[in-house]
């Protein structure tokens, strides 16, 4: 199947601890992004990447970290820099050939700090 | 920068009403314009799209107009059904600082009852 799949669906992390959130795309897509959901807020950008080896903050980069290793993956650190990490997690793709695009989203992440 | 500016919800309909949800931009270039729809603990699906003014975009009865003039993408529906109820999200995607970016707004919850 084609898509995103994002993984695992529920995680939960005590504070201090640093935790990764997987992002998997076989679309053969360029741009990948990560999206935080609070409730009421929509969603905010914290990391986009464009190209392999290359990535930029977005609006709430601040305690998160991201690679980008390769094509298919973008994976996201929630750093112990986070204050407030509970939120649900949206990585996104898209293809930049041509003028008409449009982002897919995968099934997102809930992140609990217990 | 850019930004969407939508309905603040909640919005609750009977079954059959006529739907509206406003959404304004601001945007310094000319921004491609959507609507994606997140149903309970899913990530967002592209509902519609219009990628240049006086476009209209329409999906399973939604519709909405690209309209320069007021720099506005309302979404309307003639008749909602229960099965509507979700969030819906106005976006835009622009080039911003030599990067394509995806700006939400902050989302509008719609339930429908029977």
């Amino acid at each position: 199947d084609g898509g995103i799949t994002q993984s695992p669906k529920y995680l939960f992390r005590k504070e201090g601890q640093n935790v990764t959130l997987s992002c998997e795309q076989n679309l053969n897509h360029d741009a990948m992004y990560w999206y935080r959901q609070d409730p009421g807020q929509g969603l905010r950008l914290i990391y986009y990447s464009q190209i392999v080896n290359d990535f930029q903050k977005g609006d709430i980069a601040e305690g998160y970290s991201v690679s980008r290793e390769k094509k298919e993956s973008f994976p996201l650190t929630v750093t112990s820099a986070q204050k407030n990490p509970t939120a649900f997690y949206l990585c996104a793709t898209e293809s930049l050939q041509g003028a008409d695009t449009e982002a897919f989203f995968g099934q997102g992440t809930r992140l609990t700090v217990v | 920068g850019n930004s969407v500016t939508q309905m603040e919800g909640p919005v609750t309909l009977s079954e059959e009403a006529f739907l509206t949800i406003n959404c304004t931009y601001t945007a310094t270039g000319y921004p491609s314009l959507f609507w994606y729809v997140q149903y309970p603990g899913e990530g967002l699906q592209l509902l519609l799209k219009a990628t240049k003014a006086d476009d209209k975009g329409s999906n399973k009865g939604f519709e909405a107009t690209y309209r320069k003039e007021t720099t506005s993408f309302h979404l309307e529906k003639g008749s909602v059904q229960v099965s509507d109820s979700a969030v819906y999200f106005c976006a835009l995607s622009d080039l911003e600082g030599g990067s394509e970016k995806l700006v939400f707004g902050k989302g509008t919850k719609l339930t429908v009852n029977p």
